[in-house]
């Protein structure tokens, strides 16, 4: 069975302590790995696509890595404006989304 | 741009009523996608168009449910009957080919 899994389900960091987020995903016929963030009471807002094994892509504080079998979201020195959900979504064949459950992360100032 | 419009933000409702969730999605996308949000069961995609054709409605939970995309700047999805259950916080989302996709606000549905 298609599975994503995200770890940990909360994260609570202080200004400025770096950490990773991650997403194992266990699905037949990889198309793409994507990377949301969501705001309380909004939709998810797109950060990043990953398409093969060894692809990293930055933006700002983050950035996304992959590999044959999960993806991490790494954050450095984040600021409490960075406090969001972010989910993981895989693409598989036929275009079939799988989100996993999200990582809820609480920074503090 | 607008980005993906929703309407209406908010719905409460009658167990038993019909319900029509709206969307516009964004100008010069080909793929409309509507999900929907619980705590329980996280994000579910419940069915997409591509070009205005239903490809794939594997994940509409029941025949209460269904979905149509008219043109290429308008989607429904209605619910008829409602039941408390499918309370809930619906997306919708577009992209452009295969690529990233662009959510709604979303409209939060309670069944009573």
């Amino acid at each position: 069975e298609d599975q994503v899994t995200q770890s940990p389900e909360a994260l609570r960091l202080q200004e400025g302590e770096s950490s990773s987020l991650n997403c194992s995903y266990t699905v037949s016929g990889l198309r793409g790995l994507f990377w949301y963030r969501q705001d309380p009471g909004k939709g998810p807002e797109f950060l990043f696509t990953l398409y093969s094994a060894g692809e990293e892509k930055e933006k700002e504080r983050l950035k996304a890595t992959l590999t044959k079998k999960e993806s991490f979201l790494h954050i450095t020195a984040p600021k409490p404006e960075d406090s969001a959900t972010y989910l993981c979504a895989v693409h598989i064949a036929g275009f079939k989304t799988i989100f996993g459950a999200g990582t809820r992360l609480f920074v503090k100032a | 741009d607008a980005g993906v419009i929703q309407s209406p933000r908010h719905e409460v409702t009658e167990m038993g009523q019909e319900v029509t969730l709206r969307c516009k999605p964004i100008s010069g996308h080909d793929y409309l996608f509507w999900y929907r949000q619980t705590m329980m069961r996280g994000l579910e995609l419940l069915i997409y168009f591509n070009n205005n054709v239903p490809i794939d409605d594997s994940g509409m939970p029941e025949d209460r449910f269904s979905a149509k995309m008219p043109n290429a700047s308008f989607s429904t999805l209605k619910i008829q009957p409602s039941e408390p259950r499918d309370s809930a916080v619906y997306f919708c989302a577009s992209s452009r080919q295969k690529v990233e996709q662009y959510f709604g606000p979303g409209t939060r549905l309670t069944v009573t």
